[in-house]
């Protein structure tokens, strides 16, 4: 099935501790895209990549850390930096450059830092 | 920057239209969608038009888009029950960063 994921579904961790997320896509989509969603709130870019090895910040990149080493992850760490880091995270992916640009979310993890 | 506003309420009754609309700002947008999310869940993709398209159909919902006004509209025929959820506008700007709105809960009536 092709499609992407993103684990664990729920994640909890103390404050001060660093906690990366992981997103993978078999679609052979070249862009890939990290945004926050808080209660009630639309989505926020955190990060988002067009190719591998390369990735740029979005509206809301303090506190957060990425890398592309393949094209089909994209992981982030929620780093300690981060004031406020409980909220739902969702990872999308899409063709980029290339004709066919719909962007297809995962089911997102809900990180709780307690 | 670039902005993309939508309204954050819409409640409508069982099979009546529902319309729910859309402003956003970056004029070289390539691409516009629209998602749907239900709680607790990720965002589906339920339709996207392309820039240089004024309307789009797919089964009961279309979409319409006026460019020189910056305006996209979702329009959803025969609204069910199962319709309720978060609406999502969002354009993909020239360097394909994706932009979303904040999202339109749509609450059905029986």
């Amino acid at each position: 099935d092709g499609g992407i994921t993103q684990s664990p579904k729920y994640l909890f961790r103390k404050e001060g501790q660093n906690v990366t997320l992981s997103c993978e896509q078999n679609l052979n989509h070249d862009a890939m895209y990290w945004y926050r969603q808080d209660p009630g709130q639309g989505l926020r870019l955190i990060y988002y990549s067009q190719i591998v090895n390369d990735f740029q910040k979005g509206d809301i990149a303090e506190g957060y850390s990425v890398s592309r080493e393949k094209k089909e992850s994209f992981p982030l760490t929620v780093t300690s930096a981060q004031k406020n880091p409980t909220a739902f995270y969702l990872c999308a992916s899409s063709m980029g450059e290339n004709s066919n640009t719909e962007a297809f979310f995962g089911q997102g993890t809900r990180l709780t830092v307690v | 920057g670039e902005d993309v506003e939508q309204s954050l309420f819409l409640s409508v009754r069982e099979g009546d239209s529902s319309v729910i609309n859309c402003t956003y700002t970056d004029s070289s947008s390539t691409y516009l969608y629209w998602y749907k999310q239900e709680p607790g869940a990720g965002l589906q993709l339920l339709t996207y038009i392309f820039s240089n398209m004024d309307m789009k159909q797919d089964q009961r919902l279309t979409v319409l888009l006026n460019k020189k006004d910056k305006h996209l509209s979702l329009r959803i025929a025969d609204t069910q029950t199962g319709d309720s959820a978060i609406y999502f506008c969002a354009e993909m700007d020239s360097s394909y960063k994706l932009i979303f709105g904040s999202g339109t809960r749509l609450l059905v009536r029986p």
